[in-house]
């Protein structure tokens, strides 16, 4: 079935240790995005890429990076973790950005030590 | 700036009953709306959209209805079943923008 795939589901990394998130997809879609949910809250979006444009939310600490080396593939690149940065990140994509849904991945958890 | 809300953070409701989810939204502009239903330690899981030409439309067990003179987006669900506890998020767009979610609202179902 066509999906949104994050991984991992789970991730452990410590105070200031680089951490990569990983998206794939096989809907084909032009645009993928990233979001940040605390818990209890709404997710937040840190940026997205329509095809190969990257476009960073204005709010985004620069901490955070992104690459989509392809169609298929989306990565959150974490620099240097905060124990503030423990969250929940979501991968979703979209056909288009103009009133369009956007289709969710099961998410990645991650935990800073 | 713009912002999407939700009037009630936790809705408890008996098993079998209908329940109702509220959202509010500030901007005018906004055309186009989702519902989403998000599980515990999962992913957001579109349930039903609407875009600002229509005032109802109708899913499976599931009704959204768009009032734009008051701002107003409600979620319906019939007969609800213990599968529908989860919380529910509201995002709005306009034009060309992005999503913007709402709060979110906690729906539990008592048996």
């Amino acid at each position: 079935d066509a999906m949104v795939i994050q991984n991992p589901r789970y991730q452990v990394t410590q105070f200031g240790k680089p951490v990569t998130l990983s998206c794939s997809q096989t809907l084909n879609h032009n645009v993928m995005y990233w979001y940040q949910q605390k818990s209890s809250q709404a997710p937040k979006l840190l940026f997205h890429y329509y095809d190969k444009d990257f476009n960073n939310e204005a709010d985004t600490p620069d901490n955070f990076q992104s690459r989509r080396p392809n169609t298929s593939f989306c990565f959150l690149d974490i620099r240097s973790p905060g124990l503030g940065d423990a969250a929940m990140y979501l991968c979703a994509t979209g056909r288009d950005i103009q009133g369009e849904t956007q289709y969710f991945g099961p998410g990645t958890r991650l935990l800073v030590l | 700036g713009e912002s999407v809300g939700l009037h009630l953070p936790t809705l408890s409701v008996q098993e079998g009953d209908n329940s109702i989810i509220n959202c509010a939204y500030s901007n005018s502009a906004s055309d186009y709306f989702i519902w989403y239903k998000q599980e515990s330690g999962k992913g957001p899981q579109f349930i039903i959209d609407i875009r600002s030409n229509m005032d109802k439309r109708q899913g499976q067990r599931v009704t959204v209805l768009l009032n734009k003179t008051v701002k107003h987006l409600s979620l319906q669900i019939a007969a609800t079943q213990p599968g529908d506890s989860a919380v529910y998020f509201c995002a709005e767009a306009s034009g060309g923008n992005k999503l913007t979610f709402g709060g979110g609202t906690r729906v539990l179902v008592k048996p």
